[in-house]
């Protein structure tokens, strides 16, 4: 059972672009994590946000966790090559023993 | 502060076969999840191990398995190996005891053919 829903599934832009992927869900986060993965690689762990309403920053990547705690949103600005890989979000929902539940993706490609 | 090493990186084996994966977590790290990642259905949560005991369990069948040593590092096992089981399989370690933030391994790619 898929609970968090990325979206777009697949983005290609060209570089200097500013682009924006969503993670949702209908049940409530107590924390929800963003990771990057490049092919071939293991996902890397980018932020972890735990308030409602919380937004991080990490250089050009701009993390944003709903009022709710059912949603969390990444904006990139002026996008490059180097972005370029699959955006994945994880959730844990309150009381599920601490199981991390991942979203299928958002596949960026970042043309120069 | 060395990360998570899985060993083998690629491994290639035929039908009915059996298959053992390695996976070493970084130095102070007791749990380690295991996960596997297709394109289609992407990471599938399979189990973890916290001090050497499975806290956790995801929806796969029996020949799945996995145990956990006294040093953290952990082994998969999947017996009578089938095509579906092709995927690239992922190791996480953690702390186990304050957040949810895994750190993952490169991964090793399963090819059943």
């Amino acid at each position: 059972t898929q609970l968090l829903e990325q979206s777009p599934q697949f983005l290609s832009i060209q570089e200097g672009e500013n682009l924006t992927v969503y993670c949702n869900s209908s049940s409530v986060f107590s924390s929800l994590q963003w990771y990057r993965q490049e092919p071939g690689e293991g996902p890397v762990l980018l932020v972890t946000v735990v308030t409602g309403g919380e937004v991080k920053k990490l250089k050009r990547l701009t993390f944003q966790f709903g009022d709710a705690r059912k949603d969390s949103s990444l904006h990139i600005t002026a996008a490059q090559p180097g972005d370029t890989g699959l955006y994945l979000c994880a959730g844990v929902y309150a009381g599920n023993n601490r199981k991390l539940i991942w979203g299928l993706g958002t596949s960026l490609a970042v043309n120069p | 502060k060395a990360g998570v090493t899985q060993t083998p990186r690629y491994l290639i084996k035929t039908r009915g076969q059996q298959v053992t994966l390695s996976c070493s977590p970084i130095s102070g790290h007791r749990s380690v999840s295991w996960y596997q990642q297709t394109p289609g259905q992407g990471l599938q949560f399979l189990f973890e191990y916290f001090s050497e005991t499975q806290r956790n369990k995801g929806n796969f069948p029996g020949r799945f398995s996995g145990r956990q040593f006294s040093n953290s590092r952990s082994e998969m096992n999947v017996s009578t190996l089938e095509l579906g089981d092709s995927a690239l399989y992922l190791c996480a370690s953690s702390l186990g005891t304050q957040g949810p933030e895994a750190f993952f391994g490169q991964g090793t790619r399963l090819t059943v053919v």
